[in-house]
């Protein structure tokens, strides 16, 4: 069974400092990973999607790595910004019948201080 | 385009009753799956559909349960409510699915 897991819950930086959001997993077949952005009481928005033959995606001021053999992937934020508060989802993907599904992460809540 | 649709936003019930939820997917995708969000759980599985066919399903009891229609649309349905169904219900759709998924903003449903 596929666990995903987040450390720490939670995250509190001042404004404009590069930070790194780890997710690790257990079962190293996966399909895909993507990132997530959940804020306070909403749906969650795609960041990142990361294809199980891809090293990294980048988007912006955020990179997201895998490395499917230690079960890990990371999250970069350059230069941090107060609106980057939010909760950071990972989720793995399968590839067929019960694990072809996302498997969640906590999650890990960002505060970023002005 | 429009991104994935979820109806109602917010619904209060009462125990014992029973609630459907509503997701139209995004044009074109063909899969929808549902995940229930409560802050001792996090995110978990409930079911995917896939072309009207039910692909995976989560372990949740048989009080829940979903459909999807020819138009892709989907809905859920959770009879005899129990407070501990009170959650934030997340749509997703994709296709393929290779391309990853996109969420709805969510039902808020909160069981009294």
């Amino acid at each position: 069974k596929q666990e995903v897991t987040q450390i720490p819950a939670a995250l509190s930086v001042p404004e404009g400092e590069n930070l790194v959001l780890n997710c690790s997993f257990t079962d190293s077949a996966i399909y895909n990973l993507q990132w997530f952005r959940q804020d306070p009481g909403k749906g969650l928005t795609s960041l990142l999607l990361i294809q199980s033959s891809q090293r990294e995606q980048t988007s912006g001021r955020l990179n997201a790595s895998l490395d499917k053999s230690s079960g890990r992937s990371t999250l970069y934020i350059a230069a941090s910004q107060p609106g980057d508060s939010a909760t950071y989802l990972c989720a793995v993907r399968g590839y067929t019948g019960a694990n072809s599904k996302l498997t969640f992460g906590k999650g890990i809540t960002l505060s970023v201080r002005p | 385009k429009a991104g994935v649709t979820q109806t109602p936003r917010y619904l209060i019930k009462t125990r014992g009753q029973q609630v459907t939820l509503s997701c139209s997917p995004i044009s074109g995708h063909r899969s929808v799956s549902w995940y229930q969000q409560t802050p001792g759980q996090g995110l978990q599985f409930l079911f995917e559909y896939f072309s009207e066919t039910q692909r995976n399903k989560g372990n949740f009891p048989g009080r829940f349960s979903g459909r999807q229609f020819s138009n892709s649309r989907s809905e859920m349905n959770v009879s005899t409510l129990e407070l501990g169904d009170s959650a934030l219900y997340l749509c997703a759709s994709s296709f393929p699915d290779s391309y990853g998924y996109t969420f709805g903003s969510g039902t808020r449903l909160t069981v009294v």
